[in-house]
């Protein structure tokens, strides 16, 4: 059973601090490493993807990878109350089929 | 239309009833995927065509039955399901070989009594 595992939260964090999402996975195959946001009602988008073990910035997001401890995380800097979404951490061995997490609730608070 | 559309929006249904929902990507996208979503439960591949041809069937129970007569197209026959069955109901299209990189529809809130 390929499983990633994440804090359900709510992880709560006032507005301009960092979100920190964690996410381990226990297929040490994986090759590809993904968080898609979630916000209530909607569908899931993808805001990050990474491939190589360090850290991979793009604007206020970084996704942190480190596979000998099948760990990603996905920082949120300055975090804005319109970052209050469900964060979906999803892996890939065979580029065909993602295994996602449950999910980890954030709510940013004015 | 522009995207990953998905209809209807919500369904009820009983138990006896057969229903279709219908996917329509506008991406050029050439492969496209069921995904259910349950409460407090990871969202769950059920199929996946790759240029109209079906190339993973997540164990899904044959009450639920896919059709894609082509890459921008993509139905999911309902019948006989059962109460757990409801779920949110998710397409998805990808470029082939970019399969991580999912582009998905609304979604159809489905009820089964």
């Amino acid at each position: 059973q390929k499983e990633v595992e994440q804090n359900s939260g709510p992880l709560s964090v006032p507005e301009g601090a960092i979100a920190s999402l964690n996410c381990t996975y226990s297929d040490r195959g994986s090759q590809s490493f993904f968080w898609y946001r979630q916000y209530s009602g909607k569908s899931p988008e993808l805001i990050m993807s990474i491939y190589s073990n360090g850290d991979k910035e793009d604007g206020r997001f970084t996704a942190q990878l480190n596979k000998a401890s099948q760990y990603v995380s996905l920082l949120i800097r300055d975090s804005q109350p319109s970052d209050s979404a469900t964060y979906l951490c999803a892996v890939t061995s065979s580029g065909y089929a993602l295994n996602f997490g449950k999910g980890t609730s954030l709510l940013v608070t004015p | 239309e522009t995207g990953v559309t998905q209809t209807p929006r919500h369904l009820v249904m009983g138990m006896t009833n057969k229903k279709s929902l219908k996917c329509e990507q506008h991406l050029g996208h050439n492969a496209m995927y069921w995904y259910k979503q349950s409460a407090k439960k990871p969202l769950e591949l059920m199929f996946v065509y790759n240029f109209k041809e079906q190339t993973e069937n997540n164990s899904v129970p044959s009450r639920f039955s896919p059709e894609c007569p082509n890459s921008s197209h993509l139905f999911l026959h309902l019948h006989t399901l059962q109460p757990e069955d409801s779920a949110l109901y998710l397409c998805a299209s990808s470029q082939e070989k970019a399969a991580e990189k999912l582009f998905f529809g609304s979604g159809t809130q489905l009820s089964v009594l």
